[in-house]
């Protein structure tokens, strides 16, 4: 078992929508959880960064996380064909530095 | 362009022959990760260094490659006697060192082994 767990998609949806990406996580010790979003071909680049169990929002973005059932989830609101990418979840460590990344959701926003 | 950079973009090489990538992190970043994403995958962890020391290393880390970083700025990531098996995306992070800094990644080193 993965200690990170993405669904692959594609998850497509039509442009304005509100998106749902989640990821499940194994390891108990994790206390810091990333979303990044990698374009084709492209270094992933830092969406969202949370501490512990909580939600926080950035723009058209929030990102929850959900320590008692190991849950993460990030929505996208009004979403647009440019958010079309792959979002990788990670998770890390207190006092490691080693990310250990999700497979990625491939998410198409049709205009 | 302040961010992480890395050279070459891409790479093409035959098996059994040895390559060598760059990485420039952003300035004032004392730590400095690699990590190798294959097509369809998530990136995993290689090796991290804090300043010129090298602190952590993973097992996929075969002693067929070496990750340098002499003067605390720049890093090299070799990779000896290339195999198919190596033919991936090396990517570089950096962050500052600090409790919960983030990552940022570069744009990757494409490699295709032949």
């Amino acid at each position: 078992q993965k200690e990170v767990e993405q669904d692959p998609g594609p998850l497509s949806v039509p442009e304005g929508a509100i998106v749902s990406l989640n990821c499940t996580y194994s390891n108990s010790a994790f206390q810091y959880f990333m979303w990044y979003r990698q374009y084709s071909r492209k270094g992933p680049e830092l969406l969202m960064y949370t501490y512990s169990s909580g939600n926080k929002e950035d723009g058209r973005f929030t990102a929850q996380v959900d320590k008692s059932s190991k849950y993460i989830s990030l929505f996208i609101r009004d979403s647009q064909p440019s958010d079309s990418a792959t979002y990788l979840c990670a998770g890390r460590n207190t006092g490691f530095q080693k990310l250990v990344f999700g497979t990625g959701t491939r998410l198409l926003v049709s205009p | 362009d302040t961010g992480v950079s890395q050279d070459p973009r891409h790479k093409i090489t035959k098996r059994g022959q040895n390559v060598t990538f760059r990485c420039d992190p952003i300035s004032e970043h004392n730590r400095l990760y690699w990590y190798r994403q294959t097509l369809g995958q998530g990136p995993e962890f290689l090796t991290y260094f804090q300043n010129e020391a090298q602190l952590e290393k993973s097992r996929l880390l075969s002693d067929r490659f070496s990750a340098e970083r002499p003067k605390g700025s720049f890093s090299t990531l070799e990779i000896q006697r290339t195999e198919q098996g190596d033919s991936a995306m090396y990517l570089c992070a950096s962050s500052l060192v600090r409790q919960g800094s983030e990552q940022y990644f570069g744009p990757g080193t494409r490699l295709t082994v032949t």
